[in-house]
């Protein structure tokens, strides 16, 4: 139980154009999902937490018109990154909690490279 | 202000030996304390976790000892197999609150056959 999946699991990109990120929770309704930031040997920086049909919050720092999260349903959020540059290259993870937490249930990650 | 210190950064251990890995916090308000497993290229997978009406809980070769009055809380991996190499992560929140996790820095695991 508690299976969270992450779609594309990689992707490449030329600077300028706009990825979307979809994350679904497959056996369970997540409360709250949220979208993280990992650079190479560092930990995990939140970037983002989201509600069903709410708007995101996202953590000082970074860019709300940069990364679009819209979290449709209660198992599905996506994050866009718009306009991608080089240094928008990462590794993006969600999670999500069921019934309020606090346990957070990881996806695979997927892997932005920005050409 | 760096919220939940990890040690050591990296952890090198025989096969069947124990490794042990500590977290210490400050903020008394934390009373959710998970440890996360992450392989590389994968997503952090939720290994076990405590809360801090208990001072220990054990899941197979895996035990988390914690401590209230100190603010520690530690991972033991007994009989570690060379298949627990990976990074592992210590965090902590408040249930009912934010939900938000505070992550350690991590410590990279390597166990020699």
């Amino acid at each position: 139980g508690a299976v969270v999946s992450q779609h594309p699991s990689w992707v490449i990109c030329k600077s300028g154009t706009s990825v979307k990120i979809e994350c679904r929770s497959l056996d369970f309704q997540a409360t709250t999902m949220f979208w993280y930031r990992q650079f190479p040997k560092q930990s995990l920086m939140l970037m983002a937490t989201s509600n069903e049909g709410s708007k995101a919050t996202y953590e000082q720092g970074v860019e709300k018109d940069k990364f679009l999260i819209n979290h449709a349903s209660l198992t599905l959020s996506t994050l866009t990154v718009t306009s991608a540059h080089p240094e928008d290259s990462s590794f993006y993870i969600c999670s999500a909690t069921m019934d309020r937490g606090p346990a957070q249930y990881f996806g695979p990650g997927t892997r932005l490279l920005v050409l | 202000q760096q919220q939940v210190k990890q040690s050591p950064q990296s952890l090198i251990v025989q096969k069947g030996g124990i490794s042990i890995i500590n977290c210490a916090y400050e903020n008394t308000a934390f009373d959710y304390f998970p440890w996360y497993q992450q392989f590389p290229g994968k997503g952090p997978a939720l290994l076990i976790a405590i809360r801090p009406d208990v001072s220990e809980k054990k899941e197979g070769r895996f035990t988390i000892s914690f401590n209230k009055s100190a603010k520690q809380f530690s991972l033991h991996i007994m009989d570690s197999q060379p298949g627990d190499s990976a990074t592992y992560f210590c965090a902590v929140t408040t249930q009912g609150g934010s939900e938000k996790l505070v992550f350690g820095k991590g410590t990279k695991l390597t166990v020699n056959p």
